[in-house]
């Protein structure tokens, strides 16, 4: 079974802070996504990598970035955290164009 | 940017009524992919669905997608309290490793 491990289920800190959230799969899938989740939005797309060192943006990726130096591990990074990128976080990860498999996500609070 | 657009986005019915969530792109798509999220999970990949007019059944799940490929449902026959989540579609635009997701459907069941 294809394990997507995110680093912590909860997070709290602080307006201003820098927040990594570090995501690590372990079927060597070239493919891994970040998503945010809020009530009434679905999922929408912060940024998505196809090879190691390769980004893209997807749709909504203000006051973020990414880091993939190994294929296996995926990092999200809220550079300065504002109180409206409180939310669910969810990395997901696939082989091609096989369907995605999802981590157990990261409740941030900013405060 | 492409849409894809979930109804309703909230479903009460008593247990053993029938459910239906649709779902509309405002582009073609190659395939749709649905997933579903438990109440405190991730999403889960339930079927992807490729051809134009193709139907698939999983059990007491059918799911369709329509001939020009720009929309797609999901119809649950007599409901169980399992069946509680919220249902997601989503398609990959043209030429992209990405996925675009629905708001969701969210389903309560009441036994």
């Amino acid at each position: 079974d294809v394990k997507v491990t995110q680093s912590s289920r909860y997070l709290v800190k602080r307006t201003g802070e820098k927040v990594f959230l570090e995501c690590v799969q372990d079927m060597d899938h070239e493919n891994m996504f970040w998503y945010r989740q809020d009530p009434g939005l679905g999922l929408r797309l912060i940024y998505f990598s196809y090879d190691v060192k390769m980004k893209e943006k997807g749709d909504i990726p203000e006051g973020y970035s990414v880091s993939r130096e190994k294929k296996e591990r995926f990092s999200l990074i809220l550079e300065s955290a504002s109180t409206n990128q409180t939310s669910m976080y969810l990395c997901a990860s696939r082989l091609s164009y096989q369907p995605q498999h999802f981590g157990d996500g990261t409740r941030l609070s900013i405060l | 940017g492409q849409q894809v657009m979930q109804i309703p986005q909230y479903q009460h019915v008593q247990e053993g009524e029938d459910f239906t969530t649709y779902c509309n792109s405002s582009t073609t798509l190659s395939n749709i992919q649905w997933y579903k999220q438990r109440p405190g999970g991730h999403p889960v990949f339930l079927i992807q669905l490729v051809k134009s007019g193709e139907v698939k059944k999983q059990k007491r799940l059918t799911f369709q997608f329509g001939e020009a490929k720009k929309n797609s449902s999901l119809h649950i026959t007599a409901t169980q309290t399992t069946d509680v989540g919220t249902y997601f579609c989503a398609g990959p635009p043209s030429n992209t490793g990405k996925l675009i997701f629905g708001q969701g459907t969210t389903l309560q069941v009441k036994p």
